[in-house]
């Protein structure tokens, strides 16, 4: 069965400095896989995903993730965040056969003026 | 165009009571389903729709019930509330169950039982 671990739980960051959260997949297949964001009593917007071609994938908002299939990694980053980010981010797959997300845990994420 | 809407925003219920949250979609999207969100556990799959009048069960679908008899709409029902399905739930949809779409979620249902 396909899974996600996000390690980290809460991160804090201070405004200006630069960010990358983690995300680990498990999945047999090719992935497809996605960052959302949620700020605070809203839904999920989706930030950026991949499911071929350049590893490097950019996404709104300034982010940035790149696929490692040898570290079975699709981490997240952005070189300059700013308060505005403070949000919760989730990592998700989707299996094959159907667009079902498996979401990992979230990282939430604490700008610091 | 709404996007993926949900009502309502709060519901507080007693245990054993029944309810529908709903959902409706204005993008013509093929795909819907419904997820919770629960602390420190990401969000999980309760059932997905492929077309109107298709439904299945998703990773956790004890105590929900749904039907698809529209394309835009697919409400979420409560048979019998229970404490444990306190959440705040989802409702997302996408243009077809490609896994590569895009899902779109709806801003969220906070679901309270007693």
């Amino acid at each position: 069965a396909q899974s996600v671990t996000q390690p980290d739980i809460h991160i804090t960051v201070s405004e200006g400095a630069s960010l990358e959260l983690r995300c680990n997949y498990s999945y047999g297949a090719t992935p497809y896989l996605f960052w959302y964001v949620q700020s605070p009593g809203q839904g999920l917007q989706l930030l950026l995903k991949y499911f071929s071609g350049d590893t490097l994938v950019q996404g709104i908002k300034g982010f940035e993730a790149e696929f490692k299939r040898s570290q079975s990694s699709f981490n997240l980053r952005k070189p300059s965040v700013h308060w505005s980010d403070a949000a919760e981010y989730f990592c998700a797959v989707s299996s094959g056969g159907g667009n079902k997300l498996t979401f990992g845990t979230g990282t939430q994420l604490k700008v610091e003026l | 165009n709404a996007g993926v809407t949900q009502t309502p925003k709060f519901q507080v219920l007693k245990t054993g009571q029944s309810m529908t949250l709903q959902c409706a979609q204005d993008m013509n999207h093929e795909y819907m389903s419904w997820y919770r969100q629960d602390p420190g556990m990401g969000l999980r799959l309760i059932h997905y729709s492929v077309g109107a009048g298709i439904t299945d069960q998703g990773e956790v679908p004890n105590g929900y019930n749904v039907s698809r008899s529209t394309t835009e709409d697919f409400p979420l029902r409560l048979l019998s509330a229970a404490p444990s399905q306190t959440s705040v739930y989802f409702c997302a949809s996408s243009y077809s169950r490609d896994s590569s779409d895009t899902q779109y979620f709806g801003p969220g249902t906070r679901l309270t039982v007693l």
